[in-house]
C-alpha cells in the first residue's frame, strides 16, 4: 500500500538556522508528492508540490526535491524564521486516477526561536 | 468566509452518545473529504465524495461511522455510539475536481472539529 514516514518532532531551532525535514515514501507507479503545513490555529494549507521525479516545489523559501530513486521528499529552507513554527506534513497522491484522496505522514513540528 | 467552514469547533461528549460534525465546503469544490488527526498522529483518511458519485468509504474505521453530502455542498460525518478512542480532530477539505484534473492535489482544509469522548 502507499505511506509516508517523516521524521518525529518536535524540531526546535534558532531563527536564521537552516531546517530538513525528512520525508520518505512507499508508493505503486508515479505518485505526486506534497508539503502541508498547519500553522498555529489554522487549517492545513498546501506549501509546495511535485508532480514527477526531479522537479524542484518551491514556496516561501521552502524547497523539496522529488526522487525518485531514493523515494524521497526532503523539505528545506535555508534561514527559518519564527513564523515558520508549524506543523508539517509530507503527502502523496498515487495517481491521477486516485483523484486528490491524499495519505500524509504524521508530521512534524516545527518551533522556531528568535 | 471563502474558506471551509467547520462547526462545532469544540464538541465534548460522553461515551455512547451520537455526534454530528457539519462541513461547508468551498462554493464550486466538487470533492469533500474527511479525515481524522488523533494526538500524535498523522491525517487518516475516513471518506471522499466526488460530484455525484458513491462516495469512498474506505477509511471509515467502523459502522459507527458514517457521512453524507447533501446537494453536493454541505456534509455531515455522524459518529454513533461514540467510545474514547473516537477523541481526535476531525478535518474536512475541499478541492476543485477530486480527479486531480486542474486541481493537482491541493486540498483546502478546514480548522477541524475537536472531539473528546469523556
Amino acid at each position: 500500500g502507499n505511506s509516508v514516514t517523516q521524521m518525529e518532532g518536535p524540531v526546535t531551532l534558532s531563527e536564521e538556522a537552516f531546517l530538513t525535514i525528512n520525508c520518505t515514501y512507499t508508493a505503486t507507479g508515479y505518485p505526486s508528492l506534497f508539503w502541508y503545513v498547519q500553522y498555529p490555529g489554522e487549517g492545513l494549507q498546501l506549501l509546495l508540490k511535485a508532480t514527477k521525479a526531479d522537479d524542484k516545489g518551491s514556496n516561501k523559501g521552502f524547497e523539496a526535491t522529488y526522487r525518485k530513486e531514493t523515494t524521497s521528499f526532503h523539505l528545506e529552507k535555508g534561514s527559518v524564521q519564527v513564523s515558520d513554527s508549524a506543523v508539517y506534513f509530507c503527502a502523496l497522491r498515487p495517481s491521477k486516477a486516485a483523484g486528490n484522496k491524499l495519505t500524509f505522514g504524521g508530521g512534524t513540528r516545527v518551533l522556531v526561536k528568535p | 468566509g471563502a474558506g471551509v467552514s467547520q462547526s462545532p469547533s469544540n464538541k465534548v461528549t460522553e461515551k455512547g452518545k451520537d455526534v454530528e460534525l457539519r462541513c461547508d465546503p468551498i462554493s464550486g469544490h466538487t470533492a469533500l473529504y474527511w479525515y481524522r488527526q488523533s494526538l500524535g498522529q498523522g491525517l487518516e483518511f475516513l471518506i471522499y465524495f466526488q460530484g455525484n458519485s458513491a462516495p469512498d468509504k474506505s477509511g471509515l474505521p467502523s459502522d459507527r461511522f458514517s457521512a453524507e453530502r447533501t446537494g453536493g455542498s454541505v456534509s455531515t460525518l455522524t459518529i454513533q455510539r461514540t467510545q474514547q478512542e473516537d477523541s481526535a480532530v476531525y478535518l474536512c477539505a475541499s478541492s476543485l475536481d477530486g480527479r486531480g484534473q486542474g486541481s493537482a492535489g491541493e486540498l483546502f482544509f478546514g480548522e477541524g472539529s475537536r472531539l473528546t469522548v469523556l
